[in-house]
């Protein structure tokens, strides 16, 4: 099973600050199968990027994400009041497991 | 608008059963493989199980194989869980998420999108 570790588990950011969040891969993951989610409290998850870079339908161009093989990273410019939530990588190339999350808040 | 919607939770003592449904609507049920998703409160995510468009491959997480069962009527584009021999570390909310991507003969390759709003299971005595 691969591993996904996530850091830093929390980011205390301001609004409109660049966010970086990490997630790191205990084994390659192949052909990118690297997506990106945001969960808002009381919400369910949402796909922000797939493909190690490619965003969902209506997501804005704020959130980029990058990487391959097993470092990965998702960045979010200029940080919107809406943008501070939980975000969880999930790799999809050999069965399916989810990272332990990162809390973006309001510094 | 693509929508789902859990229902089926509910309190349950350790060892009883559970069935889990998932409605879908505002898309072609058929043409997707469909997920479930657990997340304990408070805590991370947890894929579940996952079928393609026609059953034709199915899987699950080692901490519920042999006692979950998914299925699905795409008929009545609805998606199921079948929980037996529940535990208390089963406890979580349940999402149902469509996958995008492909299926081989064993598992499919998805992400999830959309997800429903869940579906609280509280396994206790």
């Amino acid at each position: 099973e691969i591993v996904l570790t996530q850091s830093p588990g929390t980011l205390s950011l301001s609004p409109g600050e660049r966010a970086t969040l990490s997630c790191r891969a205990s084994q390659s993951v192949s052909s990118s199968y690297l997506a990106w989610y945001q969960q808002k409290p009381g919400q369910a998850p949402r796909l922000l990027i797939y493909g190690a870079s490619n965003r969902a339908t209506g997501i804005p161009d704020r959130f980029s994400g990058s990487g391959s093989g097993t470092d990965f990273t998702l960045t979010i410019n200029r940080l919107e009041p809406e943008d501070f939530a939980v975000y969880y990588c999930q790799q999809y190339g050999s069965s399916l497991t989810f990272g332990g999350g990162t809390k973006v808040e309001i510094k | 608008e693509v929508q789902l919607v859990e229902s089926g939770g509910g309190l349950v003592q350790p060892g009883r059963s559970l069935r889990l449904s998932c409605a879908a609507s505002g898309f072609m049920f058929d043409d997707y493989a469909m997920h479930w998703v657990r997340q304990v409160p408070g805590r991370g995510l947890e894929w579940v199980s996952g079928i393609n468009w026609n059953s034709g491959s199915i899987d699950y997480a080692d901490s519920v194989k042999g006692r979950f069962t998914i299925s699905r009527d795409n008929a009545k584009n609805s998606l199921y869980l079948q929980m037996n021999s529940l535990r208390v570390e089963d406890t979580a909310l349940y999402y149902c998420a469509r996958g995008l991507g492909y299926c081989s003969s064993t598992s499919c390759h998805n992400r999830f999108d959309p997800w429903g709003q869940g579906t609280l299971v509280t396994v206790s005595s």
